[in-house]
């Protein structure tokens, strides 16, 4: 079968790093992707992994190790609006993008 | 440029009765898709749409849950009857073809069955 596993919650301060693992069991794999939701909002694109290595948008960076079959999120710099859930989704069907998600990590960031 | 749009946001129905959801994509979006997430538990998908046609609707979980979309635009989710499991969030998201893995999604409706 398929799988994703991500931690249920993440606590951090402001200011702080933090990083939100993934790791996934799937028939086939095609690249991992990550979203955010706040509470009560639509979850929202941040960024996708088909090869190997890290990719950096601004704060947000994320990894990927199809060896290990393992990435992470990574949060720099973190501010109280980072506060949310956040989902890995995995691509395992070759021509078609529909992912397969993880239950979600609920980051909670402290003043 | 205007976001993926769900109607109503909310919906609170008693067992046994209809309710259809609305989902207008971004404009040039061929592709569409319905996912739900219960409470809890990870967002599963439903079914996909390119301009008008069902791609690939294997997550649709019986045939009481119907999906059309009008002329490659917004689409429709019927269920019909409404059962206590129906309940949950319901999600749009749309994407371009050139940039298939970039999806938008829309706020989501919460449906409740009692």
């Amino acid at each position: 079968g398929q799988s994703l596993e991500q931690p249920s919650e993440v606590t951090a301060v402001e200011g702080a790093i933090v990083q939100i693992n993934c790791t996934y069991q799937t028939s086939g794999f095609y690249g991992l992707s990550w979203y955010q939701q706040h509470d009560g909002g639509a979850p929202t694109f941040l960024s996708y992994n088909a090869l190997d290595g890290l990719e950096e948008t601004g704060r947000f960076s994320s990894f990927l190790s199809r060896s290990d079959s393992y990435g992470y999120l990574l949060l720099q710099e973190l501010q109280m609006k980072d506060s949310a859930s956040y989902f890995c989704a995995v691509r395992d069907q070759r021509g078609s993008y529909i992912p397969t998600f993880g239950r979600g990590t609920s980051l909670i960031v402290h003043p | 440029e205007a976001g993926v749009t769900q109607f109503p946001s909310h919906s609170v129905i008693e067992k046994g009765q209809t309710v259809t959801l609305r989902c207008d994509p971004i404009s040039g979006h061929d592709n569409l898709y319905w996912y739900r997430r219960v409470m809890g538990k990870e967002i599963k998908f439903l079914l996909h749409f390119v301009k008008e046609s069902k791609q690939d609707e294997s997550g649709m979980p019986n045939n009481r849950f119907l999906a059309e979309r009008t002329g490659g635009t917004y689409s429709t989710l019927k269920v019909q009857p409404a059962e206590l499991e129906d309940s949950g969030v319901y999600f749009c998201a749309s994407s371009h073809g050139t940039v298939a893995y970039e999806q938008y999604f829309g706020p989501g409706t919460r449906l409740t069955v009692t």
